[in-house]
């Protein structure tokens, strides 16, 4: 079973501040996606990594992909208000010929006005 | 376009009954992916359905089925329901395509509680 492990869990802030958010496992993955979940809807993709070292940038945030494709980070500039909610790593493997994702348990985020 | 949806919104059984949770696809998607959320937890991947046919699944029960249908709406049906079955159940489609990894679209999800 390939496990996804996300750090920290719970995040508490001001606006204004920095944070990094990470996602860790021993298993290699073809791409790993970040969502971010508000309370009542479902995820809603942010990007998608695909190659070791990659660097994604969407506006204040920043998203990495390990060289190893066995961890990510995702790095948010000047946090506001409207960041807070669930944010969700997931990683893909083939597994006959579909693509199996596996979510981590997410860190939630609160950004205080 | 319209988005992914899913029915009910809510819902309440008790231990021993039955559910049928239903989702519509996004337009010109042909694959849809049953997720289970419990509470401080993240979407826990049950099956997926390609073409009518089950294309993946995991470490879950028999106990919870699926359906596709032409159209590629879906239903999860889980059977003799426990109390842990007790979660929000995420829908996702997406349009599969052999070699790459499909991004999915999530439904807003159903919340079903068990008594």
């Amino acid at each position: 079973t390939q496990l996804l492990e996300q750090s920290p869990q719970f995040l508490s802030i001001q606006e204004g501040e920095n944070l990094t958010v990470y996602c860790n496992s021993s298993s290699v993955f073809s791409s790993l996606q970040w969502y971010r979940q508000e309370p009542g809807e479902g995820p809603v993709l942010l990007v998608t990594v695909v190659t070791g070292g990659e660097v994604k940038k969407l506006k204040r945030l920043t998203f990495q992909f390990g060289d190893a494709r066995k961890d990510s980070s995702l790095h948010i500039t000047a946090a506001q208000p409207g960041d807070t909610g669930l944010y969700l790593c997931a990683g893909e493997s083939p597994a006959g010929g579909s693509y199996i994702p596996t979510f981590g348990r997410g860190t939630s985020l609160i950004v205080h006005p | 376009e319209t988005g992914v949806t899913q029915s009910p919104t809510h819902l309440i059984k008790t231990r021993g009954q039955q559910v049928t949770l239903r989702c519509s696809s996004q337009s010109g998607h042909n694959t849809v992916s049953w997720y289970q959320q419990a509470l401080g937890q993240g979407p826990q991947f049950i099956f997926q359905y390609y073409r009518e046919e089950e294309n993946g699944r995991g470490n879950f029960p028999p106990r919870f089925s699926g359906l596709q249908f032409p159209n590629y709406s879906s239903e999860l049906n889980v059977n003799a329901l426990e109390l842990d079955d007790s979660a929000l159940y995420l829908c996702a489609s997406s349009l599969f395509a052999v070699g790459f990894a499909e991004t999915q679209y999530f439904g807003p999800g159903t919340r079903l509680l068990v008594l």
